[in-house]
């Protein structure tokens, strides 16, 4: 099992709509949660942290993490062309010095 | 200025050659890390230091060397390496080792091509 799961996509929403990206992980004493966007041929850019269950909105993104699921998801309202990239989810698994990556999911948001 | 440089943006090399690639970071941090990223699959860790003390060694070939001379320097050493190594190398830095809390903040990397 991966450490860390994400559909690849890609996913193709159009302009406005809300784009939801999951992920799944595999260890339940993961502390921290970190979604990273990545344009074509630029570093990841860290969007958003979660640390407790819920929710916690920051602009357009909201980031969801369900702990007894080991599920965390990252919301885009109003996409936009933009918002066009690759996410990556990272988790930080319990008592260890690195962050898990999953693999991306390509989002394409159309106008 | 951004907050970590990675020069070169890209390098092709042929097998028999040597290498360096080279990250700074301007942040302050303590921890720096190197991460491969190869098509369709997640990064992968290679190398961690903290305070200039390698921390972690993710069983990479003997054909990468990490340096790291300072906490604001690290360096990748490349030697005989395969087509298979081909990929985006990734240079991050986070303030403290431990990652609770402490985001990574990355380069732009260096797109290393292998002939």
């Amino acid at each position: 099992q991966k450490e860390v799961e994400q559909n690849s996509g890609p996913l193709s929403v159009p302009e406005g709509a809300i784009a939801s990206l999951n992920c799944t992980y595999s260890d339940r004493g993961s502390q921290s949660f970190f979604w990273y966007r990545q344009y074509s041929g630029k570093s990841p850019e860290l969007i958003m942290s979660i640390y407790s269950n819920g929710d916690k909105e920051d602009g357009r993104f909201t980031a969801q993490l369900n702990k007894a699921s080991q599920y965390v998801s990252l919301l885009i309202r109003d996409s936009q062309p933009s918002d066009s990239a690759t996410y990556l989810c990272a988790v930080t698994p319990y008592n260890n010095n690195d962050m898990r990556f999953g693999a991306g999911t390509r989002l394409t948001v159309k106008p | 200025e951004t907050g970590v440089t990675q020069t070169p943006r890209h390098l092709v090399m042929g097998m028999t050659n040597k290498k360096s690639l080279k990250c700074e970071q301007h942040l302050g941090h303590n921890a720096m890390y190197w991460y491969k990223q190869s098509a369709k699959k997640p990064l992968e860790l290679m190398f961690v230091y903290s305070l200039e003390e390698r921390v972690e060694n993710n069983s990479v070939p003997s054909r990468f060397s990490p340096e790291c001379p300072n906490s604001s320097h690290l360096f990748l050493h490349l030697h005989t390496l395969q087509p298979e190594d081909s990929a985006l190398y990734l240079c991050a830095s986070s303030q403290v080792l431990r990652t609770d809390n402490q985001p990574q903040h990355f380069g732009d990397g260096t797109r290393l091509s292998i002939l």
